[in-house]
């Protein structure tokens, strides 16, 4: 059964610097990878969608997806206040079949 | 467009209490669909998903149950309701590549 994990649990900015977060996962057939942000236990908000190894930017947002290492990471360019959220990796290898989530690494951003 | 409508925003239950939680889709023929409950804290635990209409697969036991009456709608339901029942509960479909959300349903059972 798939594990996803991610890393660290919580995370403290200050706006503008560079915030990197962290996902393995352990089902190596696993093909798609999504990146979601969830403010005080609200609906999801879909950041980067991974397929293939490599990068994937969408805005301040880039993943990087090393499929050998069982590795996707998040880095977020330039944070601001307004995207202190929890993070949520997200991983499937049967797409019909769902998503299976992290725990989630909660991000502060201060000014 | 595709819609994805959740219903109720949120509840608040007693114990023992049956319960029914439900979703439609628009605009989008024989989705897959699938539900998510998070308990405060935790994170996102998928339960149910359903390829088509009156098939329904179970991720998770929680002491609930899923029906796919319809090919837009699925529904979330339990005759007895469990204080560990609460938490926000998540309904979502795939297109080709992407999964959409809806805006989930808050439960509390006091």
């Amino acid at each position: 059964q798939q594990k996803v994990q991610q890393s660290p649990e919580s995370l403290t900015v200050s706006e503008g610097a560079m915030a990197s977060l962290n996902c393995t996962f352990s089902d190596g057939t696993s093909n798609n990878f999504r990146w979601y942000r969830q403010h005080s236990a609200k609906g999801l908000e879909v950041l980067v969608s991974i397929f293939s190894d490599g990068e994937k930017e969408e805005g301040r947002f880039t993943a990087h997806l090393n499929r050998a290492n069982l590795h996707v990471s998040l880095h977020i360019r330039e944070p601001q206040p307004s995207d202190s959220a929890v993070y949520l990796c997200a991983v499937s290898s049967n797409y019909a079949q769902g998503l299976t989530f992290g725990l989630g690494t909660r991000v502060s951003v201060f000014p | 467009a595709q819609t994805i409508h959740q219903w109720p925003v949120a509840e608040i239950k007693a114990v023992g209490s049956p319960l029914s939680l439900g979703c439609t889709i628009k605009g989008k023929s024989s989705p897959n669909l699938y539900w998510y409950w998070q308990a405060t804290g935790g994170t996102l635990q998928q339960l149910f998903y359903s390829i088509t209409v009156g098939q329904v697969e179970s991720v998770v036991q929680l002491n609930l149950s899923a029906s796919r009456p319809k090919d837009d709608q699925f529904i979330l339901s339990t005759e007895k309701l469990l204080l560990s029942h609460s938490g926000f509960y998540l309904c979502a479909w795939t297109g080709n590549t992407e999964v959409f959300f809806g805006k989930g349903t808050r439960l509390t059972v006091v």
